[in-house]
């Protein structure tokens, strides 16, 4: 069964902290996704990595960066938090055969105060 | 517009009853639709997923996939209150990228 873990269930940060969400797969998936998700918008895409090293923007980068150093563990990064970002972080995996689906991670959940 | 649609409810059925969840698309190259509940305080788990248009049952679920309407549901027959969750409905899309765009949910509850 796919196993994805991510560091921490709840995080409270102050503004203007660098804050790191880290997340682990243990199924060998290229794929790896930062969401997050907020009432009455669903989840949006952060970012997203397909190979060790590489990463994309999605489609509400701003403020967040990441890294994957290895294949297994891919990083979202909040370079100075600000309390918009307050929000549930899902950390997802998925391999590269076509239109594999998702499996997430518990989620954090970060307030920024 | 939204890329992803859905109703966000909440869709109230009784216990037996089949609820009937929808969602549109906007962009028409979509390849390949899933469906996730997700519980309140936990992460979406996948239920089904439809690449090709008609019917697809697994169980007490059926996945309705209608291209040209840029259209899927997910019928849930037999509705348990268990099935009281938030239905995610979410769309690869023909932009290369991998990821999946996500609708907002419906919320369903199944009233006993």
């Amino acid at each position: 069964d796919v196993k994805v873990t991510q560091s921490s269930r709840y995080l409270v940060k102050r503004t203007g902290e660098k804050v790191f969400l880290e997340c682990v797969q243990d199924m060998d998936h290229e794929n790896m996704f930062w969401y997050r998700q907020d009432p009455g918008l669903g989840l949006r895409l952060i970012y997203f990595s397909y190979d060790v090293k590489m990463k994309e923007k999605g489609d509400i980068p701003e403020g967040y960066s990441v890294s994957r150093e290895k294949k297994e563990r891919f990083s979202l990064i909040l370079e100075s938090a600000s309390t918009n970002q307050t929000s549930m972080y899902l950390c997802a995996s998925s391999p590269t055969y076509r239109d594999s689906p998702l499996h997430f991670g518990n989620g954090t959940r970060l307030t920024v105060t | 517009q939204k890329e992803v649609e859905q109703n966000s409810g909440p869709l109230s059925v009784p216990e037996g009853a089949i609820a009937s969840l929808n969602c549109t698309y906007s962009d028409r190259g979509s390849q390949s639709f899933f469906w996730y509940r997700q519980y309140s305080g936990k992460s979406p788990e996948l239920i089904m997923f439809i690449y090709s248009n008609g019917d697809k049952e697994d169980g007490r679920f059926t996945a309705q996939l209608n291209k040209a309407s840029q259209y899927v549901s997910l019928l849930i027959r037999d509705s348990q209150p268990s099935d009281s969750a938030t239905y995610l409905c979410a769309v690869n899309r023909n932009t290369g990228r991998r990821a999946l765009t996500f609708g907002s949910g419906t919320r369903l509850q199944v009233q006993p």
